[in-house]
């Protein structure tokens, strides 16, 4: 059964500093990681998604790597900002291309 | 506006009352899916329906039914049989057809049963 373990569980960095987030399965054989966002009380926002093939994805500030073979994933935020402020989960999509499995999240904390 | 939504955004029930919360997207996706959400935790899969008519238990799928009788609709059902039912519920959708099977989320039900 696939596992997915975020570290660190929680963050607090000053604004305008470039941060990593990691995301480890015990898997390998996923289809796809993805990566959301997701405010206090609020649904989930997709950030990226990296696809079994592909080694990392771009969009903005935001870099995502898939470095399958070890069974981890990244998320590279450069500039952070107080909006950045956020829960950002990682999830593990199985070879059936349906069920997701997530980590239990990094609550980041972008301060002024 | 393309999208899922979720009603209501909060919820109260008495414990042994079963409860139905609504899920509705437009997006033409044919994938729909149930998380439960407990504090401090990450997501759950609750039921998934890759087609209409069909769904398949999750990880957590006891006390709670749903149906798929229309494409757009997938309502979930927490019934008395659910030891603690309190929690964020949140609706997902994909698109089998594209193939990546980016799921996209609605905004979120929060049950407080008493």
């Amino acid at each position: 059964k696939q596992e997915v373990t975020q570290i660190p569980a929680a963050l607090s960095v000053p604004e305008g500093e470039n941060l990593v987030l990691n995301c480890s399965f015990t898997d390998s054989a996923i289809y796809n990681l993805q990566w959301f966002r997701q405010d206090p009380g609020k649904g989930l926002t997709s950030l990226l998604l990296i696809q079994s093939s592909q080694r990392e994805q771009t969009s903005g500030r935001l870099n995502a790597s898939l470095d399958k073979s070890s069974g981890r994933s990244t998320l590279y935020i450069a500039a952070s900002q107080p909006g950045d402020s956020a829960t950002y989960l990682c999830a593990a999509q199985e070879t059936s291309g349906s069920r997701l499995t997530f980590g239990e999240g990094t609550q980041l904390t972008v301060n002024p | 506006d393309g999208g899922i939504t979720q009603s209501p955004k909060y919820l109260f029930r008495k414990e042994g009352q079963n409860v139905t919360l609504s899920c509705e997207q437009n997006l033409n996706h044919d994938a729909m899916y149930w998380y439960r959400q407990d504090p401090g935790q990450g997501l759950r899969l609750i039921y998934y329906s890759q087609i209409v008519n069909d769904f398949q238990k999750g990880d957590i799928a006891e006390g709670y039914s749903v149906s798929r009788e229309k494409k757009e609709s997938f309502p979930l059902t927490v019934t008395s049989a659910q030891k603690n039912p309190t929690a964020f519920y949140l609706c997902a959708s994909s698109d089998r057809g594209l193939g990546a099977y980016e799921q996209y989320f609605g905004p979120g039900t929060r049950l407080t049963v008493t």
